[in-house]
C-alpha cells in the first residue's frame, strides 16, 4: 500500500546551518506530496505542498521538490533559525475527494543557538 | 482563518469508562478526520467524515466510534477506553473540492488511560 518514509530524528542544528531531512514515498498513481510542522505544544501546520512531478513548493524559507524519478521529497533551508525547532512531517494525499493523508513519522529538528 | 477547537486539552479516563472526544470547526468544511499521534508511529488515521452523517472507517478504527450530527462537530467516542489507547488525538477538517486542500488540525487531546 501506499507509505512514506522519514528519516529518524532527532536532527540537532546550530543556527544558520543548512537543513535537509529526507522523504521518500510509495504509492501508485500520481499523489501529492506535503510538508507540516508541528511546534511544541500545537497541532500541525501545513508548512508547504506539491501537486506533481518537478513541482517545488516552498514556505518560510523551506523548499521540497517533487522528484517522481527517486520518489522522494526532501525538505530543505538554508540557514534554519531557533524558532524553526519543530517536528516535521512528511505526507502524501490518498486520493479522491476525501483528502485522507498518509503520513510519515515525523522528525524532531532542534536547533541550539 | 480556519479554526478548529478540540474541547479538552488534557484527559485522565479510567479503564471502562466511555470517552467522548469533541471537535468544532468554524469554516463549513465537509470533511472531516480524527488521527492518533504515537511516538516513532506518527499520526493514523482512526475514522473521518465527509458529510453530515456519513462516516468511513480509517486505519486504526478497532475500539473507537464517530459521530457526526452537525457539519461542524465531529466526535470520536472510546467505547470501553482501554491504556492501549493513551496518546494524542488530533482532529482535523478540510475542503473537499480543490483536490489536495489543506488539512487544518487542532491543538490535540492528550488522553490517558489509568
Amino acid at each position: 500500500g501506499d507509505s512514506v518514509t522519514q528519516m529518524e530524528g532527532p536532527v540537532t542544528l546550530s543556527e544558520e546551518a543548512f537543513l535537509t531531512i529526507n522523504c521518500t514515498y510509495t504509492a501508485t498513481g500520481y499523489p501529492s506530496l506535503f510538508w507540516y510542522v508541528q511546534y511544541p505544544g500545537e497541532g500541525l501546520q501545513l508548512l508547504l505542498k506539491a501537486t506533481k512531478a518537478d513541482d517545488k513548493g516552498s514556505n518560510k524559507g523551506f523548499e521540497a521538490t517533487y522528484r517522481k524519478e527517486t520518489t522522494s521529497f526532501h525538505l530543505e533551508k538554508g540557514s534554519v533559525q531557533v524558532s524553526d525547532s519543530a517536528v516535521y512531517f512528511c505526507a502524501l494525499l490518498y486520493g479522491g475527494a476525501t483528502n485522507k493523508l498518509i503520513f510519515g513519522t515525523g522528525t524532531l529538528l532542534a536547533v541550539q543557538p | 482563518d480556519v479554526k478548529v477547537t478540540q474541547s479538552s486539552r488534557y484527559l485522565v479516563k479510567r479503564t471502562g469508562e466511555k470517552v467522548f472526544l469533541e471537535c468544532v470547526q468554524d469554516m463549513d468544511h465537509e470533511n472531516m478526520f480524527w488521527y492518533r499521534q504515537d511516538p516513532g508511529l506518527g499520526l493514523r488515521l482512526i475514522y473521518f467524515s465527509y458529510d453530515v452523517k456519513m462516516k468511513e472507517k480509517g486505519d486504526i478504527p478497532e475500539g473507537y466510534s464517530v459521530s457526526r450530527e452537525k457539519k461542524e462537530r465531529f466526535s470520536l467516542i472510546l467505547e470501553s477506553a482501554s491504556t492501549n489507547q493513551t496518546s494524542m488525538y488530533l482532529c482535523a477538517s478540510s475542503l473537499s473540492r480543490p483536490n489536495a486542500s489543506p488539512l487544518h488540525f487542532g491543538n490535540g487531546t492528550r488522553l490517558t488511560v489509568t
